[in-house]
């Protein structure tokens, strides 16, 4: 299985300033038939569902804010918020889907200041 | 808009089988893919499997291969995971999911393991 790891695991940020989240994968997500990295960015709101931020590395999902961008390569990759705001608050995870079964990363937990 | 509606929280005894329904509204159920991900208190995401719906053709993780049979009903857009063989280790919030990339959750239903 492709193993997922985030870094760091814990993120206090202050309102308004960027934050910056780290995924690395234990094998490349990028296909070379397709000429796609197959990672995805999910944020978990406190008490509640996943939802989809960022898919096939770099796609914003719909209504998703463009303070939001995923980019990387290869192996490594990184979801950026260029303003943190307070209702960004939660549990961001990396999945890949290059490969079965799909895996996630341990989450990164942002929390304001 | 899309949307799926899980059914309620279960508490079942170990060795028993759990049956857990996604109801599919708001797209084209026939052509879409839905997937289920757990998540144990404390635990990262776990993918389970999925099935293509209109091919009926399923994939599971090898973890849940002997345990864990995925179906669906295209009369009521409804696509049931069943897990048997129960453990206190499958007490956990089990998610439903639509898409290739997971674009649309359900909001999750608790199964509880338990003697």
């Amino acid at each position: 299985d492709i193993v997922m790891t985030q870094t760091p695991l814990s993120l206090p940020v202050t309102p308004g300033e960027p934050a910056s989240i780290s995924c690395r994968s234990s094998r490349t997500l990028f296909d070379s038939d397709t000429g796609n990295t197959y990672l995805d960015w999910f944020l978990q709101k406190p008490g509640q569902s996943p939802q989809l931020l960022i898919y096939t590395l770099s796609y914003r999902a719909s209504g998703v804010p463009d303070r939001f961008s995923g980019s990387g390569s290869g192996t490594d990759f990184t979801l950026k918020i260029s303003r943190v705001e307070a209702e960004d608050v939660g549990v961001y995870y990396c999945m890949q889907r290059i490969a079965f079964p799909r895996t996630f990363g341990g989450g990164t937990r942002v929390e304001i200041k | 808009q899309m949307q799926l509606v899980q059914s309620g929280p279960e508490l079942q005894k170990p060795g028993t089988s759990v049956k857990v329904s996604c109801k599919a509204s708001g797209f084209d159920f026939s052509t879409s893919t839905i997937q289920w991900v757990r998540q144990a208190r404390g635990q990262r995401l776990e993918w389970i499997g999925w099935i293509v719906v209109g091919s009926l053709s399923t994939k599971y993780a090898e973890k849940f291969q002997e345990t864990v049979t995925i179906s669906r009903d295209m009369s009521t857009n409804t696509v049931y995971m069943e897990l048997s063989s129960l453990r206190s280790e499958d007490t956990a919030v089990y998610y439903c999911a639509a898409g290739g990339s997971l674009r649309t959750w359900g909001q999750g239903t608790k199964v509880t393991v338990s003697s």
